[in-house]
């Protein structure tokens, strides 16, 4: 699985929307990004993920850089409870395999 | 559908003692997961099973095992427990592109 780099922490106002990068430049073809995130003392949950178009759906829109190096997950309308640990992951899609979690970007969204 | 269900969602334990963590989930899943979570930190996997009777060896086994006996349920056994094993135990059930975790069960072992 690819390498990735997310900012430690980052914070919102709540209603704007909230960006969170993520670096990924040892990407290859047929890797994919997922996103999760983690609201305190709970588990994980699966956001959305995409491998070379930009994907939208309930929760989120993923943009990818033509040269797949980085992305960035925007929650258009952040509100408190979108405030957690935010997981970028690179890996080939639906192995079956775990994901490799590493420590995220924790999001606090502010009244 | 329930989901992703674990027990007990508590417990604390005394050096020495064993302990299992029940795992179910309603989905038909296939593959199954366990993970761990210190503080601060982010999850590793322990262990996995591609299906009933298959299981492997994530990036931190030692101290643990598995059996997956049904479809339904994947627990988790830890035998001679330890102060390095206090921590949050997530299981999770579903493809890598979406899986999905139970509410974890949070252990303390003194």
């Amino acid at each position: 699985d690819a390498k990735t780099t997310q900012p430690p922490s980052m914070d919102c106002a709540e209603g704007r929307a909230a960006n969170l990068p993520c670096n990924h430049s040892t990407i290859s073809g047929n890797e994919y990004v997922y996103w999760y995130r983690q609201i305190h003392s709970q588990g994980p949950q699966y956001i959305i993920h995409g491998l070379k178009n930009n994907e939208t759906n309930e929760m989120a829109s993923l943009i990818i850089t033509e040269d797949r190096k980085s992305s960035t997950l925007i929650l258009p309308h952040a509100t408190l409870r979108d405030t957690a640990v935010y997981y970028c992951i690179v890996r080939v899609g639906d192995s079956g395999y775990a994901l490799n979690f590493g420590k995220g970007t924790s999001l606090l969204v502010t009244p | 559908n329930a989901g992703v269900t674990q027990t007990p969602k508590f417990r604390i334990l005394k050096i020495g003692q064993s302990m299992t963590l029940q795992c179910a989930q309603d989905m038909n899943h296939n593959y199954m997961y366990w993970y761990r979570q210190d503080p601060g930190m982010g999850l590793k996997l322990i262990y996995y099973s591609v299906g009933a009777g298959i299981t492997d060896k994530g990036e931190v086994p030692n101290g643990y095992n598995v059996s997956r006996s049904t479809t339904e349920d994947f627990p988790l056994r830890l035998e001679l427990a330890a102060p390095s094993q206090t921590s949050v135990y997530f299981c999770a059930s579903g493809p890598a592109n979406e899986q999905f975790f139970g509410p974890g069960t949070r252990l303390t072992v003194l």
